[in-house]
């Protein structure tokens, strides 16, 4: 069965630093996909970025960006110029390219300070 | 705004009381999904249809049910609630229910035991 693991409960940054939120997961599939879901207080669930896992090419989205090792089965997700509209539970999710649902990881509880 | 939508987004009952959570999914998704968060907690897979068939099972209690209608639109079924059944209960939608689609995820539906 796959897993997610999120080894970060909560993390904590200032205004305009950068800060990075770990992510492992364990699968005996090759061909997957990742996920970074932000929830902020208001419980919402909004999709972050997607990797695939056939892509070497990290993915990109404006000030969010992933380092994704494949190898180490690792899947990072770096947020630069940090902004208090950050401040969220960051969960990690997997998926492989099957007829499967999302495996979330626990969250990592997401702290902008001013 | 996702395009998904989620009635009623909270509900109080007593236990031993029986609910029904409503889902649409986002115009022309044929796959929806069913997820449970309690507090403080990663989502947990309940359940998912596609095209009106379930498709996917995941830790889905037997007292709870769902279905998809032919419009598309989705209910859960949660009968002899327990005060553990307290949690947010999302639905997410995808275009086919392939692991290359994104899920995407209504508002959620907090219920509340007394």
């Amino acid at each position: 069965a796959q897993t997610v693991t999120q080894s970060q409960p909560e993390m904590s940054v200032q205004e305009a630093e950068t800060v990075t939120l770990s992510c492992t997961y364990d699968t005996s599939e090759s061909n997957y996909y990742l996920f970074w879901y932000k929830q902020p207080p208001s419980r919402q669930m909004i999709l972050v970025i997607r990797q695939e896992a056939y892509k070497q090419q990290n993915a990109t989205e404006n000030r969010f960006s992933v380092n994704f090792q494949k190898a180490a089965k690792s899947f990072s997700l770096k947020i630069s110029d940090s902004q208090l509209g950050d401040t969220a539970m960051y969960f990690c999710a997997f998926i492989n390219s099957g007829n499967t649902p999302l495996v979330f990881g626990k969250g990592t509880r997401l702290s902008v300070i001013a | 705004d996702s395009g998904v939508t989620q009635t009623p987004k909270h509900l109080i009952t007593a236990t031993g009381q029986r609910v029904t959570l409503r889902c649409s999914p986002r115009s022309g998704d044929l796959s929806v999904y069913w997820y449970q968060q309690s507090l403080d907690q990663g989502l947990q897979f309940l359940i998912q249809y596609y095209n009106g068939e379930e498709r996917a099972k995941g830790n889905i209690l037997e007292r709870f049910s769902a279905q998809q209608f032919p419009d598309l639109h989705s209910e859960l079924n949660l009968s002899s609630l327990e005060l553990g059944d307290s949690a947010l209960y999302f639905c997410a939608s995808s275009t086919l229910g392939h692991g290359n689609q994104p899920q995407h995820f209504g508002d959620g539906t907090r219920l509340s035991i007394l």
